[in-house]
């Protein structure tokens, strides 16, 4: 059974950082990409980052493109998000999805992890 | 960037009543689109992957159609777990997008 356990959320002020975790089990970890998308309160979801299954290739969503950097480690299952000059804007629950296989399509999610960019 | 525009925003109907939900694209994703239902504190679960192919353990009452930029869910009888949020999301290009969603609600 996929596991995907997020951790590393937090309150951080405006311009600080955070980088978050994506522990991964019940699947070949390192055969399927990997992805983060937000909720922020009260909006719809938005895709941040993906990694291919090796880390030959990552892509960024524009609002984070400079900020945000996806890695993973594959000896451990695990997958992370450095995030760097927080805005407030970057509050928002963030899940870690595993890609279908087929595509980005993202078949598990965590349950996610909160984020608040916050004075 | 491909936006996708779903419609109605809310739909209030009754169990055992036919859903209909709506997602237009900018420009042709061909079939490159999923539908997922998301209730509150919970993870998102794919429903719909590539237009038309339910995921494996997804009640056979979910279907989905189209191609291009216009596609739909289908919910043929609801039942009470199925009201949710709905979003379609489409991998066409990059970046990959999410439709604003559609609230379903027990009217």
């Amino acid at each position: 059974q996929v596991q995907l356990v997020e951790s590393g959320g937090g309150v951080v002020q405006p311009g600080g950082s955070l980088k978050l975790s994506c522990a991964a089990s019940g699947f070949i970890f390192s055969h399927y990409d990997m992805h983060w998308v937000r909720q922020a309160p009260g909006k719809g979801l938005e895709w941040v980052a993906f990694i291919r299954y090796d880390a030959s290739n990552k892509n960024y969503a524009d609002s984070v493109k400079g900020r945000f950097t996806i890695s993973r480690d594959n000896s451990k299952n695990t997958v992370y998000l450095q995030m760097n000059s927080l805005r407030a804007e970057d509050t928002a629950v963030y899940y870690c999805a595993k890609d279908s296989g087929v595509g980005a399509h993202f078949d598990s999610w965590g349950q996610g992890t909160l984020v608040t960019v916050s004075s | 960037e491909i936006v996708l525009t779903q419609s109605p925003a809310t739909l209030s109907l009754s169990p055992g009543e036919r859903a209909t939900l709506s997602c237009r694209a900018s420009q042709s994703v061909t079939s490159y689109l999923a539908w997922y239902q998301h209730k509150p504190g919970q993870a998102p679960r794919l429903l719909i992957y590539d237009a038309s192919n339910r995921v494996t353990g997804i009640p056979a009452r979910f279907s989905g159609s189209g191609s291009g930029t216009d596609f739909t869910l289908t919910i043929s009888s609801l039942e009470s777990e199925d009201f949710a949020l709905y979003y379609c999301q489409q991998r066409s290009n990059w970046p990959i997008t999410f439709g604003q969603g559609t609230r379903l609600e027990i009217k």
